[in-house]
């Protein structure tokens, strides 16, 4: 079946630096899957960050960056300059369309040094 | 911010003790998930419906496990004979369409199997 592979954390860098968290995905279909990125603030439930659903496009929010690349089945997570903020658990997930039980990646936990 | 109500928050049953968790997904979302997350952020996707329509179940949730989603009433999942592999956060999310699959997410119940 479907898997999903993010970077393993903690991941911890300083405010104002780049950040990148991979993600890679199975191709166990013909059918491209959905994309997205899913995020938990300390204290909160668990939210949408972003998604893309064509392979080739970029999805972004609150500054990340995520490009759909169907060549290397990868959705990494890219922002130029974080913040305190944004310390929190990332978490990378895909849906087919043409079976929709959702993957998710085992999480990503940031920590952003002010 | 989502609109996914969960309940009870928290849930401590005994082994071999029945375990129901309801869910009401946000106003208009036609489609449910239910998720087991365990101790290490790994998410298990359970089930998930289109209004009352079972689409897609994994074993687990056949044998031991329930759900239901009638109409006008909370979506549920049920453990009919608790076990100490249970315990985990169980979270419900919903979606707004068949197809894209964006989740909204509830908190969450944490269940405690003693």
């Amino acid at each position: 079946g479907d898997s999903v592979t993010q970077t393993e954390g903690p991941v911890t860098v300083s405010e104002s630096e780049s950040l990148i968290i991979n993600c890679t995905y199975s191709a166990t279909s013909i059918a491209y899957p959905n994309l997205f990125w899913y995020v938990r603030y300390p204290g909160e439930g668990l939210q949408l960050l972003l998604k893309v659903i064509t392979a080739g496009q970029k999805g972004s929010s609150r500054g990340f960056e995520a490009t759909y690349n169907k060549e290397t089945t990868s959705f990494h997570l890219q922002k130029a300059s974080v913040q305190e903020s944004d310390s929190a658990v990332y978490y990378c997930a895909l849906v087919r369309n043409n079976n929709n039980a959702p993957r998710f990646g085992a999480g990503t936990k940031l920590s952003v040094k002010p | 911010n989502s609109k996914v109500i969960q309940t009870p928050r928290y849930l401590v049953k005994g082994q071999g003790q029945k375990a129901k968790m309801r869910c009401i997904p946000e106003k208009g979302h036609p489609v449910v998930f239910w998720y087991q997350q365990n101790k290490n952020n790994e998410f298990k996707f359970l089930i998930n419906f289109q209004n009352q329509e079972v689409l897609q179940q994994i074993d687990m949730t056949e044998k031991r496990f329930s759900a239901e989603c009638p109409s006008n009433s909370p979506c549920s999942l049920e453990i009919q004979s608790s076990e100490a592999g249970d315990s985990a956060l169980y979270l419900c999310a919903s979606s707004p369409d068949r197809g894209v699959y964006e989740q909204y997410f509830g908190p969450g119940t944490r269940l405690t199997v003693l």
